[in-house]
């Protein structure tokens, strides 16, 4: 089956522009997690969502960064009034609950969403 | 979730085995033991997870110590294409996956 997939793959925009990433996570995985990985670094927690529950945002680095997930399903991660900082790639994944995975919940990645700021 | 430690870099030659080492001294009984590997330009992909067996799979092997402060994991034959940054992750249920810094292979024809 499908993976995860992410668009756009490459983002240009200029500082102070607001830019939005979508993530389709794999049918039927209720887990759906954003990450933030700079150049030549390590990735960066972003966000969690677990199917109704409320999201743990405890990752995102300012208010202009905001995610919405519809249902089960796909997700966007807007970033408002973009900074040349900001300039990552936005990594999405996706998972099976803890529980119906039994074991483990391995996460599932996308491709990534490249962001450049000017 | 706990810390894990691991060299920057390691060498291998290819068709050689190659063992990727992970100090995880403050893991809690719950914790499991993760290993992903990022490929360059891609997500991270799954490698293999264990508690406190060892564990075998078509891409890896995982030995933990039995004291479950440390892991090693093994490719059991180096390829080109296994080239990338491992990274060991201790996970307790729900939770996001915290990344260290990871090892960095680098596979020698």
């Amino acid at each position: 089956g499908a993976g995860v997939s992410q668009s756009p793959s490459n983002k240009v925009t200029e500082k102070g522009k607001d830019v939005e990433l979508r993530c389709d996570p794999i049918s039927g995985h209720t887990a759906l997690y954003w990450y933030r990985q700079r150049l030549g670094q390590g990735l960066e927690f972003l966000i969690y969502f677990q199917g109704n529950s409320a999201p743990d945002k405890s990752g995102l680095p300012s208010d202009r960064f905001s995610a919405e997930r519809t249902g089960e399903s796909v997700s966007t991660l807007t970033i408002q009034r973009t900074q040349q900082e900001d300039s990552a790639v936005y990594l999405c994944a996706s998972s099976l609950r803890w529980r119906e995975a039994g074991v483990s919940d391995t996460q599932y990645f996308g491709p990534g969403t490249r962001l450049t700021v000017l | 979730d706990a810390k894990t430690t691991q060299p920057n870099s390691m060498e291998s030659n290819e068709e050689e085995p190659v063992h990727l080492p992970c100090n995880h001294s403050t893991i809690s009984g719950t914790d499991y033991i993760h290993w992903y590997r990022q490929l360059p330009s891609q997500g991270p992909e799954y490698v293999i997870h264990g508690l406190t067996s060892n564990v075998n799979n078509r891409m890896a092997s995982l030995a933990i110590a039995e004291d479950r402060k440390s892991s090693t994991l093994i490719l059991h034959r180096a390829t080109l294409r296994d080239a990338a940054v491992y990274y060991c992750i201790l996970r307790s249920a729900g939770n996001m996956l915290t990344f260290g810094g990871g090892t960095r292979l680098m596979v020698k024809p």
